[in-house]
Order: C-alpha cells, then sequence, then structure tokens
C-alpha cells in the first residue's frame, strides 16, 4: 500500500505567493525527500530530510519534518510560473526501498 | 550526456503483443530500478537490480521480466501485453541503493495498449 499521501491534491496560486503542501506517511522512516515532476517528464529531486532532522532549506524550498506526527512539508517561497509542476514525496523505509506518495499539482499563474 | 536515458519515449501496441524498454545510466550508479506510474500519477516500484542482481520484485506478474546485462543498463521485457499494463514506465538510478538516497529518473516511456 502507498506510504505517503499528500495534500492538497492541487494547488492554484498566483506568482509570487508561497505554497505550502503536506505529506503523511504510516510507518518509521529513514529519510523522507521531495521530488518535482513536470508535464511529461521524470521527475527530479528536490530535497532530502533525513529522520533525525527537523528543517532544511535549499534556494527557494523549506522542508520541515515531524516524526511525531509522521509528516512533512514543503514550501516554495516568492513561487514563478516555472515552479508549475507536480510534487512528490517519497519515504525511506528500508533497505532500497523509496516509496512516493500521491502527489500535488501546482498550477502558478503570471 | 543524458544521464537516466530510456527508449522508446512512446509505445503504442496491440494486446498480447510483447515489448521491451531499454535503460541506460551513465552516472556509475550500482543500483537501477523500474516503477510504473499509472493514470493517477500514482508511482510504484516494480524492480531494482543492484550490480546486476535482482533484489526488489514487488509483486510483479511474470509477464514482466527485468534484465540487467551490466549495472548501466536495466532492461524491462514484458510478455503477452494487456490493457491494464497502459502506463508510463520510469527508469532511475542511485548510487549504492542503501538507506534511501535520492534517486535519478529518466524522461519516461509512455506505454499505450490498444
Amino acid at each position: 500500500s502507498q506510504q505517503g499521501e499528500e495534500d492538497p491534491q492541487a494547488l492554484s496560486i498566483q506568482e509570487g505567493e508561497n505554497a505550502t503542501m503536506n505529506c503523511s506517511y504510516k510507518t518509521s522512516i529513514n529519510n523522507l525527500q521531495w521530488y518535482r515532476q513536470n508535464s511529461g517528464r521524470g521527475l527530479v529531486h528536490l530535497i532530502l530530510i533525513r529522520s533525525n532532522e527537523r528543517e532544511k532549506h535549499s534556494g527557494r524550498l523549506r522542508v520541515t519534518l515531524d516524526t511525531s506526527k509522521k509528516s512533512s512539508s514543503l514550501l516554495i517561497t516568492a513561487s514563478r510560473a516555472a515552479d508549475t509542476a507536480s510534487y512528490f514525496c517519497a519515504t525511506a523505509t528500508g533497505f532500497q526501498k523509496l516509496v512516493f506518495g500521491t502527489g500535488t499539482r501546482l498550477l502558478v499563474s503570471p | 550526456d543524458t544521464a537516466v536515458s530510456q527508449t522508446p519515449k512512446y509505445l503504442v501496441t496491440q494486446m498480447g503483443n510483447d515489448k521491451s524498454i531499454k535503460c541506460e545510466q551513465n552516472l556509475g550508479h550500482d543500483t537501477m530500478y523500474w516503477y510504473k506510474q499509472d493514470s493517477k500519477k500514482f508511482l510504484k516500484i516494480m524492480f531494482s537490480y543492484n550490480n546486476k542482481e535482482l533484489i526488489i520484485n514487488e509483486t510483479v506478474p511474470n509477464r514482466f521480466s527485468p534484465k540487467s546485462p551490466d549495472k548501466a543498463h536495466l532492461n524491462l521485457h514484458i510478455n503477452s501485453l494487456e490493457l491494464g499494463d497502459s502506463a508510463v514506465y520510469f527508469c532511475a538510478s542511485s548510487q549504492q541503493g542503501n538507506r534511501g538516497e535520492k534517486l535519478f529518473f529518466g524522461s519516461g516511456t509512455q506505454l499505450s495498449v490498444l
């Protein structure tokens, strides 16, 4: 069964606004990762946060992890039209296995 | 100089046919994967290989047979294609494959079974 579920399923915002996506998972994890998928393309790794970390930044991205609530959030600040994509969380629960969530479709309008 | 490349990008075929998808990575990674993405964008692992050895086989029908001739290549052969096999298939690789490293994905093969 899938491990991660993302919320919301779809998000529509204006350029310059912040976008927040949430991911909930069910079991203990080694780390949690976020990926972006542009339409018709493969997934691209954005950021990895380990189970003993609470917050991580990369450019305009901020990821938080709350292992007690089994949840993570991805914040994209000052969004751009080029950020339009689907965003997936993925949890690493064991050797070589990365389980993906259901994805959030983000639309950023100019 | 694409890191993970898979061919073909599109594959349209009739039910009952046999088809193959090829994948190559030039990153020097030890581990390669096949993932299937359905029409609802749900991405599920099918197989993983570490240095040509099958590590993960996620309850995939026997009609799907991966083959890894060397650690840079992982091909997927599908026999007797069914309508339900229609999906986008992604190849991916990671450096060593342990403890949830980040994955590098190919651009996908969209398979349509008619």
